[in-house]
C-alpha cells in the first residue's frame, strides 16, 4: 500500500497570504496525483488532478506541482472561502488501491 | 447535473451485514469507475472500495478486504456495497464517489454520504 503524508497537520495563515501545502508518498505515483478540498459537513472537491491540472471552476489561485513522490499544493492569495481541510489523493494503481493523505487543515491566522 | 445520492446506512450491531446503495444520474454511468470512501466522525477521508466500468477490475482497503463487496448494476445506474460482519471501527459517513475516467482517475463527483453506525 502506498502511503500518502501530508504535513503540517494545521497551517495557519491571515488572508490575502500564501500557503504551501506538502505531500509525500511512499513510492513513486508518477502524476497521478490529486488534491481536494473538503469544508464542514460538504463533500470533498476535487480541486487540482495529475499533480498540477486545475478541475473545472476552480480558481487560478489554487496551483499544483510535482511529480514521483513529492507534492505541493500552492494557494496563492487565501480568500475566507479557502479555510478548509485539503487532503492529497493517488490514483496510481489499477485494480484499484487508492489511498489519501491525513489532511492538512488551513485555518485563519 | 451529475447526481449520486446514497442510501442504506443505519444503526447496525457489530457482527452484522447491512448493503449500500448510490443512485447515480446525469452522465453515462457505465463509461466510469466507481468508489466508495468512508470518513470516520472528526477523521479524514479512507477510501474503501473502487470498481472498474464493467466491473472486470475492483480493489478493496486492506481494512475491508474479506468483509465488504463492491457491485455495480449499469443497467440501473447503480452502485451497491455490501458490508459483512461489521466492527465499531466501520462507523462513518459512507460516499459514494465518480472517477474521472474508466480506470485509475481522481473523483471528480461525491454524493453526501449515508451514515453508518456500528452499536450494541
Amino acid at each position: 500500500e502506498i502511503v500518502m503524508t501530508q504535513s503540517p497537520a494545521t497551517l495557519s495563515v491571515s488572508p490575502g497570504e500564501r500557503a504551501t501545502l506538502s505531500c509525500r508518498a511512499s513510492q513513486s505515483v508518477s502524476s497521478n496525483l490529486a488534491w481536494y478540498q473538503q469544508k464542514p459537513g460538504q463533500a470533498p472537491r476535487l480541486l487540482i488532478y495529475g499533480a498540477s491540472t486545475r478541475a473545472t471552476g476552480i480558481p487560478a489561485r489554487f496551483s499544483g506541482s510535482g511529480s514521483g513522490t513529492e507534492f505541493t499544493l500552492t494557494i496563492s492569495s487565501l480568500q475566507s472561502e479557502d479555510f478548509a481541510v485539503y487532503y492529497c489523493q493517488q490514483y496510481n494503481n489499477w485494480p484499484p488501491r487508492l489511498t489519501f493523505g491525513g489532511g492538512t487543515k488551513v485555518e485563519i491566522k | 447535473e451529475v447526481q449520486l445520492v446514497e442510501s442504506g446506512g443505519g444503526l447496525v450491531q457489530p457482527g452484522r451485514s447491512l448493503r449500500l446503495s448510490c443512485a447515480a444520474s446525469g452522465f453515462t454511468f457505465d463509461d466510469y469507475a466507481m468508489h466508495w470512501v468512508r470518513q470516520a466522525p472528526g477523521k479524514g477521508l479512507e477510501w474503501v472500495s473502487g470498481i472498474s466500468w464493467n466491473s472486470g477490475s475492483i480493489g478493496y482497503a486492506d481494512s475491508v478486504k474479506g468483509r465488504f463487496t463492491i457491485s455495480r448494476d449499469n443497467a440501473k445506474n447503480s452502485l451497491y456495497l455490501q458490508m459483512n460482519s461489521l466492527r465499531a471501527e466501520d462507523t462513518a459517513l459512507y460516499y459514494c464517489a465518480k472517477g474521472r475516467w474508466a480506470a485509475a482517475a481522481p473523483f471528480d463527483y461525491w454524493g453526501q454520504g449515508t451514515l453508518v453506525t456500528v452499536s450494541s
